[in-house]
């Protein structure tokens, strides 16, 4: 049974630029949840996806968009990248309902050059 | 709202014992703990929804204090599998997202 599968794995991508990370959750899985993790900081929330909608979004600015298909994939766009959007990011599913836990791919490393 | 966790770093010779701890200011619905070794995904240990509620998992456990809001991961008689950086997730009410600490370093030594 297929995990949760994200690419690319690595990406560099120039200042100002715009780049999409995609992610196929668990099956089963309905819920998308993107986390931008910092070197050796916390995962942080950019938001999460439910029935194609956005459902709950973090403190990331407008640039950071995203979308939910109707197979549960999902999509992150970053727009006009900034050096300081080089990080981890990571792509989480679940069940509606979370009463099991998250499970993460492995991530997409972004750098901005 | 992010948790707290304490301590940032643990080192531990292999049988040694550990506990991480992580607090909110928020009512929580729900924690959660994870183990991320360096360049890999963060995995799931186990989730705790009551509170008081206590689970093991091998030689790991953890508590959920909800009237406090606090959780610890304990970390009996230590494997150097274990070593890897702890996170806690937590779930407020009425929040559909989980926020997560900042992690605890753990490395335990032969």
């Amino acid at each position: 049974d297929a995990g949760v599968t994200q690419s690319p794995t690595h990406l560099i991508k120039t200042r100002g630029q715009q780049v999409t990370l995609r992610c196929s959750p668990k099956s089963g899985h309905d819920t998308v949840s993107w986390y931008q993790q910092a070197l050796g900081q916390g995962p942080q929330f950019i938001f999460q996806y439910y029935e194609e909608e956005e459902r709950q979004r973090g403190n990331f600015p407008d640039r950071f968009s995203g979308h939910q298909f109707p197979n549960y994939s999902s999509e992150l766009n970053v727009n006009a990248l900034l050096l300081g959007d080089s990080a981890l990011y990571l792509c989480a599913s679940s069940e509606s309902g979370d009463s099991l836990g998250y499970t993460f791919g492995s991530g997409t490393r972004l750098t901005v050059v | 709202q992010q948790p707290v966790q304490s301590p940032q770093a643990v080192i531990l010779r292999e049988g040694e014992d550990a506990v991480i701890n992580c607090s909110s200011s928020k009512a929580l619905y729900s924690v959660h703990w994870y183990r991320q070794k360096h360049g890999e995904a963060p995995v799931f240990l186990m989730i705790l929804l009551k509170g008081g509620e206590q689970k093991g998992h091998d030689k790991i456990s953890a508590s959920f204090n909800e009237k406090k809001q606090q959780s610890s991961l304990y970390l009996t008689a230590s494997q150097l599998s274990y070593s890897g950086t702890y996170f806690c997730g937590t779930h407020e009410y009425n929040n559909n997202d989980m926020r997560f600490g900042a992690g605890t370093r753990l490395t335990v030594k032969p």
